[in-house]
């Protein structure tokens, strides 16, 4: 139980263009999502919070019209990458908590973004 | 702030070595404890989990950390290792943080073992 997929897993884009990735809850309801970025070799950095039906909460110093998380449904959220840049490629991973799971998250397997 | 440090960043063993992977934190409320693994091209895994009760906790494939909380610590430990625990490690906390939870993650140990 408490899997989480994400879509698609790799995904290549030219700058400028916007990608959009999907996080969702296989088997649980997912009151809140968490969306992190994983540099190569480095640990993950929590990007921001959504809870379902409201608006995503972001960590400090993450553009929240550059990322934009949608948050509709207890079982999917959104990330879209907005007028990518190169800088911007990176190794995006979501987390679901909820479901009456407790403060356990269970993550998805990451998009890899290249943008070109 | 409240911070995760894992002061190894690179640990080579040979097969059958016992390991010990070190884990602090600051944060002073209560906390939940977690050990993540990342093989290879593979999503973050859960290993094992501390929120209260005992504080030595097992986790899976052998693995267990010991929670010492005047020491602030969550050290990972495994007594023989084999080659496909080749892996990143990854401590995180469960802390609050702006009202709500937040996990916060170390900078992880990249862990080679040698057959």
């Amino acid at each position: 139980g408490a899997v989480v997929s994400q879509h698609p897993s790799w995904v290549i884009c030219k700058s400028g263009t916007s990608v959009k990735i999907e996080c969702r809850s296989l088997d649980f309801q997912a009151t809140t999502m968490f969306w992190y970025r994983q540099f190569p070799k480095q640990s993950l950095m929590l990007m921001a919070t959504s809870n379902e039906g409201s608006k995503a909460t972001y960590e400090q110093g993450v553009e929240k019209d550059k990322f934009l998380i949608n948050h509709a449904s207890l079982t999917l959220s959104t990330l879209t990458v907005t007028s990518a840049h190169p800088e911007d490629s990176s190794f995006y991973i979501c987390s679901a908590r909820g479901g009456g799971l407790g403060y356990e998250q269970y993550f998805g397997p990451g998009t890899r973004l290249t943008v070109t | 702030a409240q911070s995760v440090s894992q002061h190894n960043h690179h640990v080579i063993l040979s097969e059958a070595a016992s390991l010990e992977l070190g884990c602090n934190y600051s944060y002073g409320g209560t906390v939940n404890l977690f050990w993540y693994v990342q093989y290879p091209g593979q999503h973050l895994q859960l290993l094992l989990k501390y929120f209260s009760g005992d504080p030595l906790v097992k986790g899976i494939k052998g693995f267990e950390a010991e929670f010492i909380k005047s020491k602030f610590s969550f050290n990972l430990r495994k007594p023989s290792v084999q080659w496909s625990d080749t892996a990143e490690y990854f401590c995180a906390v469960n802390a609050r943080m702006d009202s709500s939870y937040k996990l916060i993650f170390g900078s992880g140990t990249r862990l080679l073992v040698r057959p």
